[in-house]
């Protein structure tokens, strides 16, 4: 079975400031891994996925997620944020070859002006 | 294109009452997902379906849960009787046929059950 653990349940953090947004992930077979976003009153969003390849990958908007295979881990990081960036972020991972999600339990970043 | 649409978008009602939730996923998209999002939590997939065949519904509580998806569509989940824990957010996703293609969600129908 598949496990995601985000460990932050909350982040502040001042515009234009760095952040990173944690995630482990535990697994007895290859997954791929994703981060979600859910802006307020909208649904998730993709925001980027680690399939093969390149283990660091990016979003067209500024962030990135490293897949680090011995440390377990994908964390989410942006250089500097914006205020617009203040939302729920889910860490997923499925099975390689499966499509269904588990997801973490969420970090809410709220960006301070 | 349209997205994920999901109706109703709120709902209350009392214990031991049925519920039904609709969501017409993106036209073209094979497979259709039903997530339940309990405050404090990540979303759990309940049932996963393959045009109208179900894939997964290992995780759905099939003495209350129900759901279908007759002409590979629309779908409906039903909850009889409710009880006061399925209070969540019901998310419907969908996403075309293929290996770990981009699931795409709708807002979701937050449901209070009294």
């Amino acid at each position: 079975a598949q496990s995601v653990t985000q460990l932050d349940s909350q982040v502040p953090v001042f515009e234009e400031a760095p952040v990173e947004l944690r995630c482990n992930y535990s697994s007895s077979v290859s997954v791929y891994l994703f981060w979600y976003v859910q802006y307020p009153n909208q649904g998730l969003q993709l925001l980027l996925k680690y399939l093969s390849g390149s283990t660091l990958v990016e979003s067209i908007n500024g962030f990135e997620a490293e897949f680090n295979k011995s440390q377990t881990s994908f964390h989410l990081r942006k250089p500097s944020v914006h205020i617009s960036d203040t939302a729920e972020y889910f860490c997923a991972v499925s099975k390689t070859g499966a499509n269904n999600l588990f997801f973490g339990t969420g970090t809410r970043l709220t960006v301070i002006p | 294109e349209a997205g994920v649409a999901q109706s109703p978008r709120y709902k209350i009602i009392e214990k031991r009452q049925s519920v039904a939730f609709w969501c017409n996923p993106i036209s073209g998209h094979a497979t259709l997902y039903w997530y339940q999002q309990i405050l404090g939590q990540g979303p759990k997939l309940l049932i996963q379906f393959q045009n109208n065949g179900v894939v997964d519904d290992s995780q759905l509580p099939k003495d209350r849960f129900s759901a279908e998806r007759l002409k590979g569509v629309d779908s409906t989940l039903k909850i009889q009787p409710a009880k006061l824990e399925d209070s969540a957010v019901y998310l419907c996703a969908s996403s075309v046929r293929g290996q770990n293609t981009e699931a795409f969600f709708g807002q979701g129908t937050r449901l209070t059950v009294v």
